[in-house]
């Protein structure tokens, strides 16, 4: 099936610090999006990603398309402890006008030393 | 809007049963996609539909799954008989299958809160 290759599989940084991680496809996709999904809850969607070479903020996190539209990164500045979770990226094609299925990356899990 | 509800939340059964999990996506929604979670293979897409047909379930473990969309605010996942490695947490996730035409963009799948299945 298609994969997403994300990296890296899991973080442990101090309060403060910021965070980098990304996704890479041998596939062409037209929508990225990153999820976190906290423990015992369902992913939920921080960034969404529409455009090639898009970066898009939300608060403290940043996210961009690839410009060949198989990669995306996800930065996340002075990191604190709430921060804690597993992130996975997520890509979606479309198909004749329609919106295909959703794959998502392996995770990467992030911890935060207070 | 109460997001995408799943029930049950846990669920313990013994191998063998016949297990259902049940989706309600949030209304307005045309989308709704079936995950598998395990820490060895991460989030696996089992099937999505777009108003209410399936349209991929490549992604179906085997014949022991089936998966319903009988009307447009409810689907099933069903599992029989059930065996100890079908133990994950399932999801649901419900999305907006139209394009928004003015700006081209897409909307983004929600996720409801899963149900945790272990099979003994």
């Amino acid at each position: 099936g298609q994969q997403l290759n994300q990296s890296p599989q899991s973080m442990f940084i101090q309060e403060g610090e910021d965070v980098s991680m990304n996704c890479t496809s041998s596939s062409i996709f037209n929508t990225w999006l990153w999820y976190k999904q906290d423990p015992g809850e369902g992913p939920v969607l921080l960034i969404a990603l529409y455009k090639a070479g898009e970066l898009t903020s939300n608060g403290r996190l940043t996210a961009q398309f690839g410009i060949t539209r198989k990669d995306s990164f996800l930065n996340i500045s002075a990191s604190i402890p709430s921060d804690v979770g597993i992130y996975f990226c997520a890509g979606q094609r479309n198909y004749g006008g329609s919106q295909g299925n959703l794959i998502f990356g392996k995770g990467t899990k992030l911890s935060v030393k207070p | 809007d109460a997001g995408v509800i799943q029930s049950p939340r846990h669920e313990v059964t013994e191998m063998g049963q016949e297990v259902t999990l049940r989706c309600k996506p949030i209304s307005g929604h045309n989308s709704l996609f079936w995950y598998r979670q395990t820490m060895m293979r991460g989030l696996e897409l089992l099937i999505y539909f777009n108003n209410n047909v399936p349209i991929d379930d490549s992604g179906m473990p085997e014949d022991r799954f089936s998966a319903k969309m009988p009307n447009a605010s409810f689907s099933t996942l069903k599992i029989q008989p059930s065996e100890p490695r079908d133990s994950a947490v399932y999801f649901c996730a419900s999305r907006d299958g139209g394009a928004n035409k003015e700006t081209k963009t897409n909307t983004e799948a929600f996720f409801g809160q899963g149900t945790r299945l272990t099979v003994v």
